[in-house]
């Protein structure tokens, strides 16, 4: 599986926008680049995915690089709930819909400062 | 609609025993997958059922077993536990119109003494 590598953590103030980096420079043609994050004491959360073009949802936006080896999770006005582990995650698409399984790293933990 | 579900919540078990653990999948899904998330550490995957077989696996032994219901339910069964099996038992279910994403339920804790 393609690796992901990501800060230990990050500290952000609360209303500020936070720019969570990713590198995967071994990232194949067919690799989707999911986002997902993980509240205290609470199962893991999708927050974001994509392939080529930036993407954003209600959540957050997600940049990603013209060659694809780096991309940023983008929160744009931090708020306390959004403390938690960020994991960065590659997909392989296997073409069959929900057959994949998610590789998961260590990620970043989030602080957010009142 | 209810989420992903998981029960018990809090397990303690000894060594050598056996353990259940069961999931119910978000309406709509038909994929269960399993992972074990120990202390300080991101999820593993541990394996993924879906139309009742196991469709692909992670790196865990034997002693890891599973089933998935026709209603797609599943249960987790892990025989013969050891003290490193100590861990948070995670469920995530796919499928059905919203394949790209894996809905997680909150986990099992499971404490083996």
């Amino acid at each position: 599986d393609a690796k992901t590598t990501q800060p230990n953590s990050m500290e952000s103030n609360e209303e500020e926008p936070v720019h969570l980096p990713c590198n995967h420079s071994t990232i194949s043609g067919t690799d989707y680049i999911h986002w997902y994050r993980q509240l205290p004491s609470q199962g893991p959360e999708y927050v974001i995915h994509g392939l080529t073009s930036n993407v954003n949802n209600r959540m957050a936006s997600l940049a990603i690089a013209e060659d694809r080896k780096s991309s940023t999770l983008i929160l744009h006005r931090a708020t306390l709930r959004d403390a938690a582990v960020y994991y960065c995650i590659l997909r392989d698409y296997k073409g069959g819909g929900s057959n994949y399984k998610l590789t998961f790293g260590k990620g970043t933990l989030l602080t957010v400062n009142p | 609609d209810a989420g992903v579900t998981q029960s018990p919540t809090h397990l303690i078990k000894t060594r050598g025993q056996q353990v259940t653990l069961r999931c119910s999948p978000k309406s709509g899904h038909d994929t269960v997958s399993w992972y074990q998330q120990a202390l300080g550490q991101g999820p593993q995957f541990i394996f993924q059922y879906y139309e009742e077989e196991e469709r692909q696996r992670g790196n865990f032994p034997d002693r890891f077993s599973g089933h998935q219901f026709p209603n797609y339910s599943s249960e987790l069964n892990v025989n013969a536990l050891l003290l490193g099996d100590s861990a948070l038992y995670l469920c995530a279910s796919s499928g059905g119109g919203h394949q790209e994403t894996q809905y997680f339920g909150p986990g099992t804790r499971l404490l083996v003494l």
